[in-house]
């Protein structure tokens, strides 16, 4: 099955700086990533996804950027801000029959004001 | 926050006691998924399910148990065989299939078995 690993697993930057947090997956039939976000106490909310046909796409401060031939996929926030701070979760959902999606482990960003 | 709820948000059950998570949606959904979410280790699949009265196994489905009678509800059963049931779990819905596959999540339950 698909394997899915995020790195790092904490990431501190002071406000103003760029985050950059890294995935990579095994299968490579998977055809979709999305990026969740999730802050304390509170359920993961889908922040920006990407499918395997496009190589990078923006929204404001995030961006993803997708490597088909090296399986891997990155999320980069510039301009961090203390409402940043939150545990961020990558996927890869498999193009087979069934709609499952593997996420990857998790990176706690600190943004330091 | 609409759409998908689930009961209790905290649920304590003493070890050796069968317990079922709650989890409904009025998202018109066909998908729908259980999550288990432990520190460090991200969101593991349980079970997901596509359409009424089918359902499949995810990544760590031993001692866990599902029902989809409905489209709307897909309650989860933590049984006594599941060695270490204290987690914090997540339903989740999705559309099948385009234009999307963004999954919609719970506000989640808390379980503590003791």
């Amino acid at each position: 099955g698909e394997n899915v690993e995020q790195h790092p697993s904490t990431l501190s930057v002071q406000e103003g700086d760029s985050a950059v947090i890294k995935c990579t997956y095994s299968d490579s039939a998977s055809n979709y990533f999305p990026w969740y976000k999730q802050e304390l106490g509170k359920r993961p909310q889908l922040i920006i996804d990407i499918r395997s046909n496009v190589g990078e796409k923006k929204d404001q401060r995030i961006a993803v950027t997708l490597n088909k031939t090296a399986k891997h996929f990155s999320l980069h926030i510039t301009e961090t801000q203390p409402e940043d701070s939150a545990v961020y979760f990558c996927a890869a959902r498999y193009s087979g029959g069934y709609q499952k999606v593997t996420f990857g482990t998790g990176t706690k960003l600190q943004v330091i004001p | 926050d609409g759409g998908i709820t689930q009961s209790p948000k905290y649920l304590f059950r003493k070890e050796g006691q069968n317990v079922t998570l709650s989890c409904e949606q009025n998202l018109n959904h066909d998908a729908m998924y259980w999550y288990r979410q432990d520190p460090g280790q991200g969101l593991r699949l349980i079970y997901y399910s596509q359409i009424v009265n089918d359902f499949q196994k995810g990544d760590i489905a031993e001692g866990y148990s599902v029902s989809r009678e409905k489209k709307e509800s897909f309650p989860l059963t933590v049984t006594s065989a599941q060695k270490n049931p204290t987690a914090f779990y997540l339903c989740a819905s999705s559309i099948l299939g385009q234009p999307s596959y963004e999954q919609y999540f719970g506000p989640g339950t808390r379980l503590t078995v003791t």
